[in-house]
């Protein structure tokens, strides 16, 4: 089956500009994680969600940084008046949300504020 | 804040030889996953040891863990220039957060 699907995969906007990023997880699965990777960085984990709810949202970096999840699908990353320092690429994962799985990963968005 | 952390950060190697990297994490864990990413992007899951196993093998990857000192290591064997990559050890904290390490970068020379 399908996998991960982000879109867009790359976005440029000015600064103070809201974005947002749009992620398509595997179909059936429960969970689903929003990370951020600065360049040439580890991932730093941002939120993540069980079905629709939020359990965890302890690595939003700021109150600019929102999050929802519809139909325990599709999710959306909005970040409100971007700030140069949110220039990164943004990684969504799934997985079957049952505890300590794997997670399989969509493509990014690479996300560049000018 | 860190669960894992690589070493080396960066390793070149020439085609045919074995690349061997290392992980050291900071808490209790259920199980260690080994992540590979090209080009900075999407990541992969390479393979995953659970933490009553001691070792693990998957076509030419090898996983050890020592659960005493805290640490895996991630071994391929005969190397191709296809696995030019990120590397990147993971660990849980709680049950569904997993925390990754800064990776080490892989080249193999032709």
């Amino acid at each position: 089956g399908a996998g991960v699907s982000q879109s867009p995969s790359n976005k440029v906007t000015e600064k103070g500009k809201d974005v947002e990023l749009r992620c398509d997880p595997i179909s059936g699965h429960t969970a689903l994680y929003w990370y951020r990777q600065s360049l040439g960085q580890g991932l730093e984990f941002l939120i993540y969600f069980q079905g629709n709810s939020a359990p965890d949202k302890s690595g939003l970096p700021s109150d600019r940084f929102s999050a929802e999840r519809t139909g325990g699908s599709v999710s959306t990353l909005t970040i409100q008046r971007t700030q140069q320092e949110d220039s990164a690429v943004y990684l969504c994962a799934s997985s079957p949300g049952t505890r300590y799985n794997e997670q399989f990963f969509g493509p990014g968005t690479r996300l560049t504020v000018l | 804040s860190q669960q894992g952390e690589e070493d080396p950060q960066a390793l070149s190697i020439q085609e045919g030889e074995n690349a061997t990297m290392n992980c050291s994490y900071k808490t209790s864990i259920n199980n260690l996953q080994w992540y590979r990413q090209n080009s900075g992007r999407g990541l992969v899951h390479l393979i995953l040891i659970r933490s009553n196993e001691r070792e693990k093998h998957s076509g030419r990857l090898r996983v050890t863990l020592d659960t005493s000192k805290k640490s895996s290591s991630l071994l391929i064997t005969a190397s191709r220039a296809a696995d030019t990559a990120s590397y990147f050890c993971a660990s849980f904290q709680g049950a569904q957060k997993l925390v990754f390490g800064q990776g080490t970068r892989l080249t193999i020379n032709p």
